[in-house]
């Protein structure tokens, strides 16, 4: 089985400010895959960044990055430079054999001017 | 259509009443899953389809509950009988490739179904 935990259920960042989500994660598979989805009102899942378990060097998508700790089972995510259209919740998630995503409970994040 | 469409947007059904959600994938993506989104919670896996085979059926949370994916294309959702804890946003999603390839193609969301149950 695998669990997520986002332990932040809101954040509040100012306009051009970084600001970082939390994520914690427990599986017993080996290889794997984390993902962080951001859901606006509309309510569809985008997809904001992805990493491979076996990958040390931790990914990057623009003003989106992570820091992947894979013996502490971290995945936070960095946003930097934020800007208003980033205001949404934010799930981190988790795959692995099987194809299934397993989402934590979110973090409702809130950019103000 | 350029994205996954679900069907219909919103749904209001009597405690009992039996309701059916669709979901149209993007034409040609061959796994199709379906979430189960409680207020205030992350997405919960319910089911998952490969083509028309129906893979992964475990997070159906009953009998109830039933999907469908018959010339693999379009899926259907079916509650029957519905109760107030099926109240909850029903998320498909489609990507175009198999099992952990999955990552290289991401999955599309659709923007769900609202179902409420009074």
């Amino acid at each position: 089985a695998q669990t997520v935990t986002q332990s932040q259920p809101e954040m509040s960042v100012q306009e051009a400010e970084t600001v970082t989500l939390s994520c914690t994660y427990d599986t017993s598979e080996n290889n794997y895959y984390l993902f962080w989805y951001k859901q606006p009102p509309s309510r569809q899942m985008i997809l904001v960044i992805r990493q491979e378990a076996y990958k040390q060097q931790n990914a990057t998508e623009n003003r989106f990055s992570v820091n992947f700790q894979k013996a502490a089972k971290s995945f936070s995510l960095k946003i930097s430079d934020s800007q208003l259209g980033d205001t949404a919740m934010y799930f981190c998630a988790i795959t692995g054999t099987a194809s299934k995503l397993t989402f934590g409970t979110g973090t409702r994040l809130q950019v103000t001017l | 259509g350029a994205g996954v469409s679900q069907s219909p947007r919103y749904k209001v059904a009597k405690r009992g009443q039996d309701v059916a959600l669709r979901c149209d994938p993007i034409s040609g993506h061959v796994s199709l899953f379906w979430y189960q989104q409680a207020l205030g919670q992350g997405p919960e896996f319910l089911t998952y389809f490969q083509n028309e085979a129906q893979l992964d059926k475990s997070g159906l949370p009953s009998d109830r509950f039933f999907a469908e994916r018959p010339e693999g294309s379009v899926s259907t959702l079916k509650i029957q009988r519905t109760q107030q804890e099926d109240s909850a946003v029903y998320l498909c999603a489609s990507s175009q490739t198999t099992g952990r390839s999955s990552y290289n193609s991401p999955l599309h969301f659709g923007n769900g179904t609202r179902l409420t149950v009074t």
